[in-house]
């Protein structure tokens, strides 16, 4: 299996600052035939399903605020928040879904208002 | 606009059949083909994918739970199922229905029901 280890934790931020969270696969997701890595972040707030925040490790879903970015490749990857809204209070996933039938996720990181 | 719903037993007895149904509304769940999933979160953890299915009935499981899973999908009434037998209390989590946003294979998750909690007690 690929393990999905993010970083950190946890992590309290500041309303307005920046967020970021970290994402680290032990192979690579990256399918060089198309060019993608398969690799997506999900927001999770209490009592409520996960939802699609960005697939292909940087395309945000319609919707989604552009204050959040997706980034990286291969092995490593990066969710940010631009500038943190007290809305955005949630756990965040990463979910690689290159490795058929082993899809997994990460360990989720608590973000809070400082 | 497309909406799935888990329903079933809230409470499985160990060593029993844990059963579940998602019902697709809005949508054919033989329009496209997606393979329907399967994921669960044990209270307070992280989310496990158990296994998706396509309209025509081809599967994929996760190898970790595949001894104790099966998915069926019966398109006449729009829904897919899910059995895990053997329960233990560490079956014990909220199970989702979810489609993912890929066609031809499973992928990222892009709807989702809202969970079902199965506890595994006698």
């Amino acid at each position: 299996d690929i393990v999905m280890t993010q970083s950190p934790d946890s992590l309290a931020v500041s309303l307005g600052e920046r967020a970021t969270i970290n994402c680290k696969s032990s192979q690579s997701v990256f399918y060089s035939p198309n060019n993608k890595n398969y690799l997506a972040w999900y927001q999770q707030k209490p009592g409520q399903p996960p939802k699609l925040l960005i697939s292909w490790a940087s395309t945000r879903e319609s919707g989604v605020p552009d204050r959040f970015s997706g980034s990286g490749s291969g092995t490593d990857f990066t969710l940010t928040i631009s500038s943190l809204q007290a809305e955005d209070v949630a756990v965040y996933y990463c979910h690689q879904y290159y490795s058929i039938p082993s899809l997994t996720f990460g360990q989720g990181t608590k973000l809070e208002i400082k | 606009q497309l909406q799935l719903q888990e329903s079933g037993p809230g409470l499985v007895k160990p060593s029993e059949t844990l059963s579940l149904t998602c019902t697709v509304s809005g949508g054919s769940i033989s329009s496209s083909n997606y393979y329907w999933g399967w994921i669960r979160q044990p209270p307070g953890k992280g989310l496990e994918w158990i296994g998706g299915i396509s309209y025509s009935g081809s599967t994929y499981y996760n190898p970790s739970l595949r001894s104790r899973v099966t998915i069926s999908v019966d398109t006449s009434k729009n829904h897919f199922s899910l059995k895990l037998n053997s329960v233990t209390a560490a079956d014990t989590a909220v199970y989702y229905c979810a489609r993912p946003g890929i066609a031809g294979r499973t992928g990222y998750f892009d709807y989702w029901g809202q969970g079902a909690l199965v506890t595994v007690s006698s």
